[in-house]
């Protein structure tokens, strides 16, 4: 089962930043957050990972807390093509990790106009 | 940029059938996935693949399903005896090693079941 609790829905306005969080009370040391999205029943996208520093690329940031219990993606400026399913993921990277990834239900994000 | 590609987008076979599903990973990846997503549900893991043998497999993954390379470029799902609780988007995935950081999903086949 995945680790990760996030809420079913959320909306945010064309424009607006999108803060979609992520309780992963369990995870582990060495475990890693992952960020993919769905599009539509379209295959899930990568966005964003990080272990315990903030990280930015040009999709998304991740803020992790410093007791990595929970995370926030942040799409700075959301459109109406981030209008998806968000999945926060937790695995480890390294030492053994067979790679697959377990997804839950995620967030189904709604961006309106 | 490099994508993965699955044919056909849409098989529609009858229970009993055997369907082969065709994926083309990345060409540099190593590692090969196998997802399916039943409608309205989770994303769920199948299979992985490197180096020519299964690394990890789920419980979904019985000997009904079987997974080949049989080319440099193609990676293939095997389902011998269809049932109707197959009906599923299959999502394949590749990466360049197990430790990647990011897996790379083609659009998916959506095989129906009747």
């Amino acid at each position: 089962d995945a680790k990760t609790t996030q809420p079913p829905s959320m909306d945010c306005a064309e424009g607006r930043a999108a803060n979609l969080p992520c309780n992963h009370s369990t995870i582990s040391g060495n475990e890693y957050v992952y960020w993919y999205r769905q599009i539509h029943s379209q295959g899930p996208q990568y966005i964003i990972h990080g272990l315990k520093n903030n990280e930015t690329n040009e999709m998304a940031s991740l803020i992790i807390t410093e007791d990595r219990k929970s995370s926030t993606l942040i799409l700075p400026h959301a459109t109406l093509r981030d209008t998806a399913v968000y999945y926060c993921i937790v695995r480890r990277n390294y030492g053994g990790s067979q790679g697959n990834l377990i997804f839950g239900k995620g967030t189904k994000l709604s961006v309106k106009p | 940029e490099p994508e993965v590609t699955q044919t056909p987008s849409h098989q529609v076979t009858q229970m009993g059938q055997e369907v082969i599903l065709r994926c083309v990973p990345i060409s540099n990846h190593l590692y090969f996935y196998w997802y399916r997503q039943i409608l309205g549900q989770k994303v769920e893991f199948l299979v992985s693949f490197y180096n020519n043998e299964i690394s990890e497999k789920s419980e979904i993954f019985d000997d009904q399903f079987s997974v080949e390379r049989p080319d440099g470029s193609n990676f293939t799902l095997k389902i011998r005896s269809t049932k109707l609780e197959d009906s599923a988007m299959y999502f394949c995935a590749s990466s360049q090693d197990r430790a990647s950081y990011e897996q790379y999903f083609g659009p998916g086949t959506r095989l129906t079941v009747t």
